[in-house]
């Protein structure tokens, strides 16, 4: 069973600052990486699939990135609609797990 | 325009069996690698997978509640059901439906707003 662990579990940043999240799989066999941005009261909201694919849609200050059994989202200059919680996914053989979530707050 | 919309029961009690029904539009259950999927989130905590059916009636489901879970699908209404079984307190949370794209590197893209259910005496 794969397990996904998000760091760090809270990021404060101000508004225009680069925010770097990061999700580490205890395993892995492909690149089946997505990122979901939720804010409170609201549904997941896709943001990267396949580790580095921006869904329709998304701004381009987010990026994906992997190394290994390490995936890494990126936001450059964090706009303050940006501020929510943060979660990775695996997604292979028909399995989805995800991890445990990053918010990211204004400091 | 895909949408999809949970419906069922918002307060159930211990040992009852929840049954939800994901009602969707804007794709068809018969097309080849489309999925639909339902996932949990209890109160203040992460996302949890709980089971996706695929078009051609393939059902997979998290292995640590695979005894309890059922996933069917209804085409000719647009609709997917899941039925939880023995319903305990730690099952309280919102629940989610959400659309899968055909394709392996594709994953659960469009998503219902939820449904609330409260496990209870």
């Amino acid at each position: 069973e794969i397990v996904l662990t998000q760091s760090p579990g809270i990021l404060s940043l101000s508004p225009g600052e680069t925010a770097t999240l990061h999700c580490r799989a205890s395993q892995i066999r492909t690149s089946y990486v997505a990122w979901y941005q939720q804010k409170p009261g609201q549904a997941p909201r896709l943001l990267i699939y396949g580790a580095f694919s921006r869904t329709t849609g998304i701004p381009d200050r987010f990026s994906g990135s992997a190394s290994g059994t390490d995936f890494t989202l990126t936001i450059s200059r964090v706009e303050p609609e940006d501020f929510a919680v943060y979660y990775c996914q695996y997604y292979a053989s028909s399995q989805y797990t995800f991890g445990q979530g990053t918010k990211l707050e204004i400091k | 325009q895909i949408t999809l919309k949970e419906s069922g029961p918002t307060l159930v009690k211990p040992t009852q069996t929840l049954t939800l029904t994901c009602t969707f539009s804007g794709f068809s259950l018969n097309t080849y690698g489309v999925g639909v999927g339902w996932i949990r989130q209890p109160p203040g905590k992460a996302l949890e997978w709980l089971a996706l059916i695929y078009w051609d009636d393939d059902a997979r489901y998290n292995s640590s509640l695979r005894s309890r879970l059922t996933i069917t699908k209804v085409t000719s209404k647009n609709q997917v059901v899941l039925t939880m079984t023995n319903m305990d307190v730690v099952d309280t949370g919102t629940y989610f439906c959400a659309h899968k794209s055909p394709g392996s590197g594709r994953t659960l893209e469009y998503w219902g707003l939820g449904t609330v259910v409260s496990v209870s005496s």
